[in-house]
Formats: structure tokens, C-alpha cells, sequence
């Protein structure tokens, strides 16, 4: 069965810190993926995606991600993280042939002033 | 544009008793997802529908829950009776044409607390 992995359940960092999450998938066909955010009181906002083309895509608030088909990996990236970043972040799969997405089960991250 | 909203945010029943979840998707979405979240878990995809069909239930857990889409716009998930496992968030999302490149847009969930 398909699964995603994300590597961190909880990351701590301080303003200005760069920032990787990390995620894995176990489908082998086409896939594609997302990265989505949960602020603290908000509901699940898409923070980028990839279908195809440059495997460097780039989100909104200054995140971006890699899929790598080799490492079947996705990490997502900030190279300086703010506060207002503190939210838990979920990974997510959506392969042919399957309706719904396959989610990993999230990162917690703080951003400590 | 009005989002994907959800009714209501928050759900405390007794074991045995039935809830109704609500979902509203995005105006001109004909797909609509259910999502759930136990505590500790991850999200995990209930169903789909498209318009008023359902494309896939392999998710749905049991057949304590339905899940209806009547006339294609709104939605509704009915547990019935509730057990304590039932607990966690339920999301919904919407989407505009399916597939595998699309995107799905979700709402805020309900907490459900099944006592």
C-alpha cells in the first residue's frame, strides 16, 4: 500500500534558522505531491505542489521543495523561518488510479522568537 | 470566493448516539472529499464523490458511517451510532475537475469527541 513518511513529528527552531523537512514516499508509478500547512485555529491551507516539469518548485511565503524520483522524496525547505511559521505541515501523495491523497502524519513546528 | 466550509466545528456526543457532519464545497466544485483524522494518526481519505455519485468509499470504515450528496451541492456524514474510536477531526475538501492534477481545497473540520 501507498504510504508517505515524514521523517520529524516535532521540529523547535529559532527566527532566522533554515528549515527541512523531510518526506518520503512508497509509490513507485505517477505520483504527485503536496505540501500542505495547518496554522494554529486554521484550516489546511496548500502550501505548493508538484504534478510535473522543474522538480524545484516553489510555494507561497517563501517555501519551495524537491522532489527527488530517485530518493522518492519531497522535502520541504525555507532557508530562513519566521514566528508566524510556527503550524504543523503534512505531506501528501496523490497517485493514479486513487481518488483521495495519502498523507503523512504531519510535522509540528515552533518557531522560537 | 467563499471556501469550503464545515458545520459544525465542534461535536461532543455519548457512545451510541448519531451526529451528522455538514459539508459545503466551493461553489462549482463537483468534487467533494471526506477526510478524518484520529488523534495520533494521520489524515486518512473516507470517500469521494463526484456530483452526487460516489466515486470511491474505500475509506469509509464502517457501515456506521454514510456519507450523502444530495442534489451535488452540500454534503452530509452521518455516524450512527457513534463509538469512541469515531473520535478525531473530520475534514471535507472540494475540487474543481478530479484527478490526478488537480487540486483539492479543504475546510476547517469538525471535532468530533465521542464520550
Amino acid at each position: 500500500a501507498q504510504s508517505v513518511s515524514q521523517h520529524n513529528h516535532h521540529v523547535i527552531l529559532s527566527e532566522a534558522a533554515s528549515l527541512e523537512l523531510g518526506c518520503n514516499y512508497s509509490y513507485g508509478g505517477t505520483v504527485n505531491l503536496f505540501w500542505y500547512v495547518q496554522y494554529p485555529g486554521q484550516h489546511l491551507q496548500l502550501l505548493l505542489k508538484y504534478f510535473s516539469g522543474d522538480p524545484l518548485v516553489k510555494g507561497i511565503k517563501g517555501f519551495e521543495a524537491e522532489f527527488i524520483k530517485s530518493k522518492f522524496s519531497f522535502n520541504l525547505r525555507k532557508p530562513s523561518v519566521q514566528w508566524s511559521d510556527t503550524a504543523e505541515y503534512f505531506c501528501a501523495a496523490h497517485r493514479g488510479g486513487a481518488d483521495g491523497l495519502t498523507f503523512g502524519k504531519g510535522t509540528h513546528l515552533i518557531i522560537q522568537p | 470566493e467563499a471556501g469550503v466550509t464545515q458545520f459544525p466545528s465542534h461535536s461532543v456526543i455519548e457512545k451510541g448516539q448519531t451526529v451528522t457532519l455538514r459539508c459545503d464545497p466551493i461553489s462549482g466544485h463537483d468534487n467533494l472529499y471526506w477526510y478524518r483524522r484520529v488523534m495520533g494518526k494521520e489524515i486518512k481519505f473516507l470517500l469521494h464523490f463526484v456530483k452526487e455519485s460516489k466515486q470511491d468509499e474505500s475509506g469509509m470504515p464502517n457501515n456506521r458511517f454514510l456519507a450523502e450528496r444530495t442534489g451535488g451541492t452540500y454534503s452530509t456524514l452521518k455516524v450512527q451510532p457513534a463509538e469512541l474510536e469515531d473520535s478525531g477531526v473530520y475534514f471535507c475538501a472540494s475540487s474543481l475537475r478530479g484527478g490526478l492534477t488537480d487540486t483539492q481545497y479543504f475546510g476547517p473540520g469538525t471535532r468530533l469527541t465521542v464520550l
